[in-house]
């Protein structure tokens, strides 16, 4: 199976700032990797899919990057709404693996 | 505006079987497969397969092979996951998400269905 490592498990921040979240696989996975966002008691939703590509309504204040094994979701002008859990995930091969998750705190 | 809506918690005994339901809207049902993940509480997000419900073709985690279950019913848009000999560890709630393949992202996800295993 592709692990997935993702780091900061956790971190703090204020409104206003830039954070980082990086995400590397076991593996190459090409531009198979996606960006879902959780907020306490609700379901995932899709940010960011095929490394860079926004979703729906996503604000541009997130952006993706990365190819290979090594891929980051940047969130600029942090807002109230993003303090949540950002989980990546790889779609390149099955089964299908997540990172453990980086929770974003005030 | 597409829609995945699952059926109600559930809590059932060790070596029950649970299945829960996912009825889509909103789009056209046999365009898109879907995925079944759950969350353990407090944990991550696991994937346990994919189901085309075009032809009912599946995609299982080799973790689950031979205690899931994945159909759907197109004349009713839903899709369904049956997870048999359930032990405690699958405590978890249970989503289902839309997904074109297998390896593809997924844009949109039911609620999520919590399902309790305890003696």
């Amino acid at each position: 199976d592709i692990q997935m490592t993702q780091s900061p498990s956790s971190l703090s921040a204020s409104v206003g700032d830039r954070v980082t979240i990086t995400c590397r696989a076991s593996q190459t996975i090409d531009t198979y990797l996606n960006w879902y966002q959780q907020k306490p008691g609700k379901a995932p939703h899709l940010l960011i899919y095929a490394v860079s590509s926004f979703h729906g309504g996503v604000q541009a204040r997130f952006s993706g990057s990365g190819s290979g094994t090594n891929f980051s979701l940047t969130i600029t002008n942090l807002q109230p709404e993003d303090f949540a859990t950002y989980y990546c995930q790889q779609s390149y091969r099955t089964p299908l693996t997540f990172g453990g998750g980086t929770r974003v705190e005030i | 505006q597409v829609l995945l809506v699952q059926s109600g918690g559930e809590v059932k005994k060790p070596g029950a079987s649970v299945k829960v339901s996912c009825k889509a809207s909103d789009y056209t049902f046999t365009t898109y497969g879907v995925n079944w993940v759950r969350q353990a509480p407090g944990q991550g997000l696991e994937w346990m397969g994919w189901i085309s419900t075009k032809d009912g073709n599946t995609n299982y985690a080799q973790k689950f092979q031979g205690r899931v279950t994945m159909t759907t019913d197109t004349s009713t848009s839903t899709a369904y996951m049956d997870l048999s000999s359930l032990r405690s560890d699958d405590t978890a709630i249970y989503y289902c998400a839309r997904g074109r393949s297998p390896f593809d992202w997924f844009d949109f996800w039911g609620q999520g269905t919590p399902v309790t295993v305890s003696s």
